[in-house]
């Protein structure tokens, strides 16, 4: 049980350009899921707290025009770099709180973002 | 503010050879404390819970531990399946549900 997924697994794409990011819990409701990112040899950052049907909580220094998160459902929070530059490059984490240990997060597997 | 420091930083084992990795926190109210595992490329894994002062979780060759300062991931006869990057992470209070996380201790285990 408690199972994430991420998509795509990677993604390439060029500078300028918008690219979303799904994640999904598949066999739990999830009103809260976490965006983390992670640079090579470092820890995971949070980026921002998604809540299902409410606006999203950006930590200090995280533009949210840039990293849009949208959280319409129990199941499924999206992450959407706008305008995409070379310093976004990074690994996406999600993960989603799980009702049963509500708070114990489970991790999706990431998505690898390149950005040329 | 939350901290997690996690030694040492990257350790070699040999198959068997039994040790602990530490990871010391400073939190204002511990909710819990989360160990995780993390294979290259991937997202983080859930191994291990602890709440309070003195829990102890097992789990196959891995055993958790909790003081009111620093929590220890004893791994016993290690495998080279067990290589990883381990993560510590504390969750307090007045913090939601967020976690903060330790930069990790990187095992390689070598038959």
């Amino acid at each position: 049980g408690a199972v994430v997924s991420q998509h795509p697994s990677w993604v390439i794409c060029k500078s300028g350009t918008s690219v979303k990011i799904e994640c999904r819990s598949l066999d739990f409701q999830a009103t809260t899921m976490f965006w983390y990112r992670q640079f090579p040899k470092q820890s995971l950052m949070l980026m921002a707290t998604s809540n299902e049907g409410s606006k999203a909580t950006y930590e200090q220094g995280v533009e949210k025009d840039k990293f849009l998160i949208n959280h319409a459902s129990l199941t499924l929070s999206t992450l959407t770099v706008t305008s995409a530059h070379p310093e976004d490059s990074s690994f996406y984490i999600c993960s989603a709180l799980a009702g049963g240990a509500a708070d114990t997060q489970y991790f999706g597997p990431g998505t690898r973002l390149t950005v040329l | 503010e939350d901290q997690v420091t996690q030694s040492p930083e990257a350790l070699r084992l040999q198959e068997g050879e039994s040790s602990s990795l530490n990871c010391s926190y400073t939190v204002s109210g511990l909710r819990g404390l989360f160990w995780y595992r993390q294979d290259p490329g991937k997202g983080p894994e859930f191994l291990f819970t602890l709440y309070s002062a003195g829990e102890e979780k097992e789990k196959e060759r891995l055993k958790a531990t909790l003081t009111k300062k620093e929590s220890f991931l004893h791994i016993t006869a290690p495998k080279p399946e067990d290589s990883a990057t381990y993560l510590c992470a504390v969750q307090g209070v007045g913090g939601g549900n967020k976690l903060t996380f330790g930069t990790g201790t990187q095992l390689k285990v070598e038959l």
